[in-house]
Parts: structure tokens; sequence; C-alpha cells
């Protein structure tokens, strides 16, 4: 079965510093993963992707995140917060069907 | 161009009633995918249609039922609400089914029982 474990329920940065988000995966196949981003009482919108082509993957935002095989995880960073980054952060899965597997979700804090 | 959009924004309904939740697509997908996200949980997949059929079933029970119609819209239907169907329903939709399409979300239905 396919799943995704986010380590941490919540995250408090202060604007300017790096954000750092874990994602830790299972899945049988070669998966897909996501990063998702849900600002209060707006829709879901994607961050990034990896689609087994560069382990190293650039999103919108100035996010990107790296995928470890060795380490099945899939952490989702920031060089610098900004205060329009805080937010809920959901870790994605998706193998051979079409469904999405969600995470539990992390809240990003940013403080001045 | 339009996003996903969906209705109504907000519903209360009654224990044992029967919902409606409606969504439209972007122009030109062919795909829509319904997930409810309880308060403080990540969104659970329900269903996916593609070109008016089923493609994926999510573990929901039998009261949850969808449907798919020729302009690509969708329907997602609940028999005998419970206190614990109460949720966000969000639709998705993307050009094609499979993991390769991205799927663009709509800012969902608030659904809550009473």
């Amino acid at each position: 079965a396919q799943s995704v474990t986010q380590l941490d329920s919540h995250v408090s940065v202060s604007e300017g510093t790096p954000v750092l988000l874990r994602c830790n995966y299972s899945s049988s196949y070669s998966p897909s993963l996501f990063w998702y981003v849900q600002h209060p009482n707006k829709g879901l919108q994607l961050l990034l992707k990896y689609t087994s082509a560069a382990t190293l993957v650039k999103g919108i935002n100035g996010f990107e995140a790296e995928f470890k095989k060795s380490e099945t995880s899939f952490h989702l960073t920031k060089p610098s917060a900004h205060m329009s980054d805080a937010a809920e952060y959901f870790c994605v899965v998706s193998d051979n069907t079409d469904k999405l597997i969600f995470g539990t979700g992390t809240r990003l804090q940013v403080f001045p | 161009d339009a996003g996903v959009t969906q209705s109504p924004t907000h519903l209360i309904k009654t224990r044992g009633q029967h919902v409606t939740l409606r969504c439209s697509p972007i122009s030109g997908h062919k795909s829509v995918s319904w997930y409810q996200q309880v308060l403080g949980q990540g969104p659970q997949f329900i269903f996916q249609y593609y070109e008016k059929e089923e493609r994926g079933r999510g573990n929901f029970p039998d009261r949850f039922s969808a449907r798919q119609f020729p302009n690509y819209s969708s329907e997602l239907n609940v028999n005998a609400l419970l206190l614990g169907d109460s949720a966000l329903y969000l639709c998705a939709s993307s050009l094609y089914g499979g993991q390769s399409y991205e799927q663009y979300f709509g800012p969902g239905t608030r659904l809550t029982v009473t």
C-alpha cells in the first residue's frame, strides 16, 4: 500500500529564514510525489512534482524538494521564508493508479 | 480561463438527508476526481471519472455515488447523511486520467451535517 508520513504537524519559522517540511513515503511501485499548498479558504495548489526524472525538483514560489530513494524521503525546502508562505502543506504520493494519497499536512507559521 | 468551480459553497443538512454536490472542470479537461477533507486531516480520495466512466473508487460506503455528464461536469451524491460526513468536499479536474497530468482543485463545498 502507498502512504506518506509528514513528520511535523506544525513548523514555525521567522521571515527570511529557511523552511524545511519533512515527508517520508512508502510505495510498492516507483512513485510520483507531489507537494500541494492550501491557503485558508482557497483551493489546493500544486507546488511541485517528482515523476522519476531529476531527483531535485524545483517548484513555484522558490520551493524545491529532493527525492531520496535510499531514505524514502521527499522533503520540501525554501531558502528564505516569506509571510505569504504561511499555509497548510501536503505531501502526496501516487503510483500506478490515478488517485492521490495525501499526508496529514504540516501547518507552516511565519513570524515577522 | 475559469478554474474548477463547485457549488454550492456551503451546505447544511440534517442526518438522514441526501445531498448533491456539483463540479465543473476546467474547459477541455476530461477527468474529474472527488476528495473528502475532514477538518484537520488531508484530503481522502472518493472517486475518479474519466470520459464518463468510473476509473477509481476510494474506501467509502455505497452511500457515496457520483457520475460524470457528457459535458464532463460531475455530481457527487451522498445518501443517508451521517454526522461524520461533515467535511470539505473537493473536486479536481485534469486533462486526462493518469498521474502524469496535474490535478487542479476547486475551492470545495463545505458540508455540515447536524
